[in-house]
């Protein structure tokens, strides 16, 4: 069973400093890994996503690579926003026995870009 | 596109009753997902659908719980009875490439 850990839960951090959130999964024979983001009392908003062959993807201020073999994943944030507060969630998908690709959620890390 | 579309946003409602969340995934989407997020387990996958097909239902908890897609436009989750222990926000999702869009979620309260 595929298990997705994300430490830490929350972190904070003074604006315009570069950050690294870390997540990691415990069977690498993954599909792809995306990292969502979520305001309080919204849904999740896709922010990048790996797939299996690739190492890294990247998104204005944001970068985010892929380590199968390890089992991790980090979220590269530069610049630091207030905006950028929110939580963050990495997913690690699997191809489930039903043929479906099965997305695992971290508990995510909580973010707070200090102004 | 407006995006995937959940009602309600917000539902209250006691023990016992049957509750119906409803789901609009975005135009052209294959695939529509129903997921619970409480602060105790997080996010779960609860069904997925394909082309309006139920393909993976083993996270719907128990019998009480049911789903369907009766057409590509619409979707819905039905809990009857209600329970306390089902009090959650439950987030409708849909893709077509892998990538999930997500509804902002209806937040239910069994009292």
């Amino acid at each position: 069973k595929q298990e997705v850990t994300q430490i830490p839960a929350a972190l904070s951090v003074p604006e315009g400093e570069n950050l690294v959130l870390n997540c990691s999964f415990t069977d690498s024979a993954i599909y792809n890994l995306q990292w969502f983001r979520q305001d309080p009392g919204k849904g999740l908003t896709s922010l990048l996503l790996i797939q299996s062959s690739q190492r890294e993807q990247t998104s204005g201020r944001l970068n985010a690579s892929l380590d199968k073999s390890s089992g991790r994943s980090t979220l590269y944030i530069a610049a630091s926003q207030p905006g950028d507060s929110a939580t963050y969630l990495c997913a690690a998908g699997l191809i489930s026995n039903f043929g479906n690709e099965k997305l695992t959620f971290g508990t995510g890390t909580r973010l707070t870009i200090i102004p | 596109d407006a995006g995937v579309i959940q009602s309600p946003r917000h539902e209250v409602t006691e023990m016992g009753q049957e509750v119906t969340l409803r789901c609009k995934p975005i135009s052209g989407h294959n695939s529509l997902f129903w997921y619970r997020q409480t602060m105790m387990r997080g996010l779960e996958l609860l069904i997925y659908f394909n082309n309006n097909v139920p393909i993976d239902d083993s996270g719907m908890p128990e019998d009480r719980f049911s789903a369907k897609m009766p057409n590509a436009s619409f979707s819905t989750l039905k809990i009857q009875p209600s329970e306390p222990r089902d009090s959650a926000v439950y987030f409708c999702a849909s893709s077509f490439t892998g990538e999930l869009f997500f509804g902002e979620g209806s937040r239910l309260t069994v009292l």
